[in-house]
């Protein structure tokens, strides 16, 4: 079955940096595209960014451009979020998401992992 | 960017009740919006894709339509396993993908 699993999470000082990473397992990685969707403490869910399956295109949120990058290991089956320059606002639970359809980025994040959380504090 | 607007904020039914959100698209997004229900503490679960596609697994009570910039995620007859936060995302290109604030739904 499929499975995505967030790791990396902690707390970290304003301005230093943190790599999130998602392990997956149960389908073909490198068919689909991938998300990262964010969640701030008791606010609502927000799109972080997005990569192809062949990695030609990565899109991020305007809050986080300049400071994530998004990246994959298609070897390996697992999704990255190099988040650096942090600030308080970036305070939430990182969830992984895969595409539910192969090939395109125009599909429904149709699975989701369990999330990590991310806190921002000095 | 795309924006979605999403409401009610807060819907208050009780077990029984067909009850009818909706969001709205700042432009067209064809048919490419989904619903998610999340409940505290878990990962979202995706409900409706291609705005009117029930995914696997969810139950037949729950149903969306619309096209454009409307579009409703409407539940015939709630279940006191419904009452979650309900969540619409427009996804109409590689390079757009946008969440409602979400619809709280509570007894």
């Amino acid at each position: 079955q499929v499975q995505l699993v967030e790791s990396g999470g902690g707390v970290v000082q304003p301005g230093r940096s943190l790599r999130l990473s998602c392990a997956a397992s149960g389908f073909t990685f490198s068919n689909y595209v991938m998300h990262w969707v964010r969640q701030a403490p008791g606010k609502g869910l927000e799109w972080v960014a997005v990569i192809s399956y062949d990695e030609t295109y990565r899109v991020y949120t305007e809050s986080v451009k300049g400071r994530f990058t998004i990246s994959r290991d298609n070897g390996g089956d697992t999704l990255f979020l190099q988040m650096s320059s942090l600030t308080p606002e970036d305070t939430a639970v990182y969830f992984c998401a895969r595409g539910g359809e192969p090939w395109t980025g125009i599909t429904a994040a149709q699975y989701w992992g369990q999330g990590t959380l991310v806190t921002v504090s000095s | 960017d795309i924006q979605m607007t999403q409401s009610p904020s807060t819907l208050s039914a009780s077990v029984g009740d067909r009850v009818t959100i909706t969001c709205r698209a700042s432009q067209s997004v064809s048919i490419w919006v989904a619903w998610y229900q999340q409940k505290l503490g878990k990962a979202p679960k995706l409900l409706i894709y291609g705005a009117s596609n029930l995914e696997g697994g969810a139950p037949s009570r729950f149903s969306g339509t619309g096209s454009g910039t409307e579009f409703t995620l409407t539940i015939s007859s709630l279940q006191p396993d419904d009452f979650a936060t309900y969540y619409c995302q427009q996804y109409s290109s590689y390079f757009s993908h946008t969440f409602g604030q979400g619809t709280k739904l509570e007894i």
